[in-house]
Formats: C-alpha cells, sequence, structure tokens
C-alpha cells in the first residue's frame, strides 16, 4: 500500500531560526495537503498542493511539492513560539477520485524562546 | 464558524465494555473519516464513508470495531469489547466530495481502557 514517510521526526530550534520538514511518498501522488496539529488539539488544515513543481507561500511558511509529484517539503523562515506543533503531510495518491488521504508520522516542532 | 463536533471528549473504562463514539460532520459535508492517532503508529485511517455508504474500512479491526453513519448528521464508531492497546484519540473528520477538498477534524475523543 502507499507509503508517506516524514522526516525528522523531531527538531528543535531557538526562536528565529528555520525549520525544514520533508515527505516522501512510495508512489506518485495526484495532491499532498498539510496540517498542523497543536499541542492537546486536533489537526487543522494549512494548504494543499496539485501541480508539480508548486510553490506556495503562506506568510513565513514556505511549501513545495517535487517535479516527480513524491515528495514535498514545509519550510518555516523564522520561526516563533506560535510555531510549536506536529505537521503532517498527507498524500492522495494518483488517479484516486475520492477523499482518502495516507498521513506521515508527523514531525513534532518545539520552539525556544 | 462550523465544525465538526465529536463526543464524547474523553471516556475511561475497563476492558471489556462497549465503547461508542460519535461525530456530528459539518453540514453539507458528505464524506467521514474516522482516524485514531496514538505515539506509536501516529494517524491511522480506521473508516471512510461517502455519502453514508462505507468506502474502506481496512484500516479497522473488524472482530471488534464497527463504524456506522445511521443518517447525514452522526457517525459512529464503536469497540466492542474493548481492550487497553485500544487507548488512543480517536478523530472524526468531514469533508466535500472532491480530491482537493480538506478534511476538517473534531476535537476528538480521548479513550482509555484500564
Amino acid at each position: 500500500g502507499q507509503q508517506v514517510m516524514q522526516i525528522p521526526q523531531y527538531q528543535h530550534v531557538q526562536e528565529g531560526e528555520d525549520f525544514t520538514t520533508y515527505c516522501n511518498s512510495s508512489t506518485t501522488l495526484s495532491n499532498i495537503q498539510w496540517y498542523k496539529q497543536r499541542p492537546g488539539g486536533h489537526p487543522v488544515f494549512l494548504i494543499q498542493l496539485v501541480k508539480s513543481g508548486e510553490v506556495k507561500k503562506q506568510k513565513r511558511l514556505t511549501f513545495q511539492f517535487g517535479e516527480a509529484k513524491k515528495n514535498s517539503s514545509l519550510h518555516i523562515t523564522a520561526t516563533q513560539t506560535t510555531d510549536v506543533g506536529t505537521y503532517f503531510c498527507a498524500g492522495r495518491a494518483g488517479g484516486t477520485s475520492y477523499g482518502k488521504l495516507t498521513f506521515g508520522q508527523g514531525t513534532i516542532l518545539t520552539v525556544h524562546p | 464558524d462550523a465544525r465538526v463536533t465529536q463526543t464524547p471528549r474523553h471516556k475511561v473504562t475497563e476492558m471489556g465494555q462497549e465503547v461508542t463514539m460519535r461525530c456530528q460532520p459539518i453540514l453539507g459535508h458528505n464524506t467521514v473519516f474516522w482516524y485514531r492517532q496514538t505515539m506509536m503508529q501516529g494517524l491511522e485511517l480506521l473508516a471512510y464513508f461517502r455519502n453514508r455508504a462505507p468506502l474502506d474500512d481496512s484500516g479497522m479491526p473488524k472482530d471488534r470495531f464497527s463504524a456506522e453513519m445511521p443518517d447525514a448528521t452522526l457517525a459512529t464508531l464503536k469497540i466492542q469489547p474493548s481492550e487497553p492497546r485500544d487507548s488512543a484519540v480517536y478523530f472524526c473528520a468531514s469533508g466535500s466530495q472532491g480530491a482537493e477538498q480538506p478534511q476538517h477534524f473534531g476535537d476528538g475523543t480521548r479513550l482509555s481502557i484500564l
């Protein structure tokens, strides 16, 4: 079955440092979504990437989708304490017309003030 | 803002007891997902419904778990009998039909089986 691997599992940064998490799929994806889960909370949708090589930005967050549509990354510039949480990528297999997503294991980000 | 509502928020019970978790999807959403989250396994998809019909429950232990949608406003996940290894946070999520639609998660049910 489809597998989505995410690295690193943990990342500790000082406030102001940059952060990147990477996502790799065993199969080609039709699209990929990113979610953020605050400690004790639930996953919240951040963004979706659909096109090969697509890059999207949300303020300090930059999302990329690989040319082969098998990998993706999330980069946060100048982290803040509000960025603390677990970041998940979730991929939908190529050719799938319905909503099933396969989630990566997530990257737990801690930010030290 | 519209939101997915899950009940109960917390449940502690002894092994062997039946557990029922409920979910009210966002009005108008026709896809509903049940996930289980643990530290070891992460987010696992248990079951998935579209227009109330089960599409995929391959991630769900069939001998003790069951998922249903009695109507468009209610999804249920039952465990009978419960075991300590079922302890986890169970999330329900809903979405609109279409491959590009995001999933909206509820606050989850924190289940502890003693």
